[in-house]
Order: structure tokens, then C-alpha cells, then sequence
């Protein structure tokens, strides 16, 4: 298994500013995912973030608009850029261990 | 069509009542199959990880595979009002790393 830590757990952020997540896990993993779910909704992949490149992102997400940072086998960053209230949603970092992935308990953001 | 379909609910059962919780899915390589359980504003926990075909207990739960019929189940016995939450089952392939996701059913389990 992995525990997986998140970092803020919620924000209000206004409109047009960005916000930076940070998730640490207790273990060296190979794979690291982002992913998002919307009120109401099923969980979105993001972008999977590779260690010492680039992510690799979804249809639909772009690196200037959620740029990652993974700098080692235990922590990654996701940002999200120029927010809109489209944007309140739980972000959630998500790590492959053995032959199962496990997620942490996310991060809430609200956009005003 | 989607990939996995699940039925979002809600469902709604009395306490100590027996769940049955299921997903179809339409794609046959996929081989790790798993349930999660979200509460309210909070991330997924994974509850049972099954491989392939067949069945898989732990304590209160049982995950059944039919890879033949392209249908998973998640059974609850003895359901509490702590059961209560969205049930997301989620699946991958042999060598991949995407999990994809059904809707999720919402349960409520009243006292």
C-alpha cells in the first residue's frame, strides 16, 4: 500500500489567481497521477508525472494551464493557472503500488 | 457507449440489509479490476483489488468477477449507516496505468 499526503486540503481562491498542490507519499513510486472530479462527477485524469520529464497530460488538459513538477520518486506538484469557477473541483494525486492505485484524500477547491 | 457503466443510484437499503453494487464494461483487456469507497468531499479508499476472474472476501465485503460476461459486483453484508458513501469501481489493463472509472453508485444505508 502507499499513504499519500496532499497539501492544502481545501482553498477558496479568487478568480484569475493560480494554486499550487503538493502530494507526498510515504514511498518511492514510479507512477504519479493527477486527477480531478467535478461536483457530481466521476474522477478525470489530469496528467501522469514522470520523474526527471514532462508529463505526460489527458485530452483536454495543457501544460500551461496545469503545469507538474515531479523532482523525485516521492512528491509532485500540480498547479492550476489563471483559475475560473469551472475550476472548483477535488484534485486528487494518485500513485501506482504493485498491481493497484491508490489516491490520497485530495484537495477542494472553490474559485470565487 | 461507455467504457465502464455503473448504475449511479441512489441506493437506498434499511441497515443489515445485503448490497449488490455492479459495472459492466465493454473493453476484454481489462484485468485488474477494483472498488473504491469515497465519502462526501474526500478522496477514493480502495476497498477490494481483484485479478482477473472470481471472487475475493474481506470481512463484510465480497468483489466478484465475471470476465466472461464483462460484469463486476461489490456485495456488502450486514450494511451500516457507516456504509453510507459513493462506490466507484474502477479497472485497468494488464500492463497499463490509466484506471478508468464508472459514474458510482451513491449508497445510503438507513438506521
Amino acid at each position: 500500500s502507499a499513504v499519500i499526503s496532499q497539501k492544502p486540503s481545501r482553498d477558496i481562491c479568487q478568480r484569475g489567481t493560480s494554486l499550487t498542490i503538493q502530494c507526498q507519499v510515504d514511498s518511492q513510486v514510479t507512477m504519479m497521477f493527477w486527477y480531478r472530479q467535478q461536483p457530481g462527477q466521476s474522477l478525470t485524469l489530469i496528467a501522469t508525472a514522470n520523474q526527471g520529464s514532462e508529463a505526460t497530460y489527458e485530452s483536454g488538459f495543457v501544460i500551461d494551464k496545469f503545469p507538474i513538477s515531479r523532482p523525485n520518486l516521492t512528491f509532485s506538484t500540480l498547479t492550476v493557472s489563471n483559475m475560473s469557477p469551472e475550476d472548483s473541483s477535488i484534485y486528487l494525486c494518485s500513485v501506482r503500488a504493485g498491481n493497484t492505485i491508490y489516491f490520497g484524500e485530495g484537495s477542494w477547491l472553490t474559485v470565487v | 457507449q461507455k467504457e465502464v457503466e455503473q448504475d449511479p443510484g441512489p441506493l437506498s437499503v434499511p441497515e443489515g440489509a445485503i448490497v449488490s453494487l455492479n459495472c459492466t464494461y465493454s473493453n476484454s483487456a481489462f484485468q485488474y479490476f477494483m472498488w473504491y469507497r469515497q465519502y462526501s468531499r474526500k478522496g477514493p479508499e480502495l476497498l477490494m483489488y481483484t485479478y482477473s476472474s472470481g471472487n475475493k472476501e474481506d470481512g463484510r465485503f465480497t468483489a466478484q468477477v465475471d470476465k466472461s460476461s464483462k460484469y463486476i459486483s461489490l456485495f456488502i453484508r450486514d450494511s451500516q449507516p457507516s456504509d453510507s458513501a459513493t462506490y466507484l469501481c474502477a479497472m485497468i489493463r494488464e500492463y497499463g496505468n490509466k484506471l478508468v472509472f464508472g459514474a458510482g453508485t451513491i449508497l445510503r444505508v438507513k438506521s
